[in-house]
């Protein structure tokens, strides 16, 4: 089946700092999502974006589909962008959403 | 805000019980996917409906189970609680398989 990596696993940043997070996958996909997920559990959609490009505020993604893979830009940190960002997408045989494990991130002030 | 609520948010329940999960998908939505999420992992597929009917299941026995009524609001049922079945269970809500909007999720404990 079709293989998601994130990197890096762990990131510790100060506030205002910018990071880029980096999702590779082995497949062809016709839907890729990243999420954040708080620290009180609750998963917020960030970006649906299976090729291009998005902004929304301080956030951005790109997907390059024929290289497979996808990156979330933060720029301005705020300790409120602090939690796990997921990675999630689905193959053209699959029907189900298969996820990364995850890169955890940490804004300190 | 998803628009996608679960219920309870919290339960404890003991080994061999049965439990009920809920969730109200996002207005217009059709499609609804159920995870279980253990502490320090990702979400993990259990199963999914469409109009009503199981569109896809993941890794999970059969003691796993769950519904979708004509309004498009869920059940995850769970029979013979086991104490590895404690764990965040997320319900997601799409139009068809597009993006997925996530409720709070419930977080269930087995003792």
């Amino acid at each position: 089946g079709i293989q998601v990596e994130q990197s890096p696993p762990d990131l510790i940043l100060q506030e205002g700092a910018n990071s880029t997070l980096r999702c590779n996958f082995s497949d062809s996909v016709n839907n890729l999502q990243w999420f954040h997920q708080n620290p009180w559990g609750q998963l917020i959609n960030l970006f649906y974006i299976p090729s291009g490009t998005k902004q929304n505020g301080r956030l951005s993604a790109t997907t390059v589909a024929t290289e497979r893979y996808s990156l979330l830009y933060i720029s301005s940190s705020q300790t409120t962008d602090s939690g796990v960002y997921f990675c999630a997408l689905r193959g053209d045989s699959n029907y189900q959403l298969i996820w990364g494990a995850g890169t955890k991130l940490i804004i300190k002030p | 805000e998803t628009g996608v609520t679960q219920s309870p948010t919290h339960l404890i329940k003991t080994r061999g019980q049965q439990v009920t999960l809920r969730c109200s998908s996002q207005s217009g939505h059709n499609t609804v996917s159920w995870y279980q999420q253990a502490l320090g992992q990702g979400p993990q597929f259990i199963f999914q409906y469409y109009r009503e009917e199981e569109n896809g299941r993941g890794n999970f026995p059969p003691r796993f189970s769950g519904l979708q009524f004509p309004n498009y609001s869920s059940e995850l049922n769970v029979n013979a609680l086991e104490l590895d079945d404690s764990a965040l269970y997320l319900c997601a809500s799409s139009i068809g398989q597009g993006g997925q909007y996530f409720g709070a999720g419930t977080r269930l404990s087995v003792l």
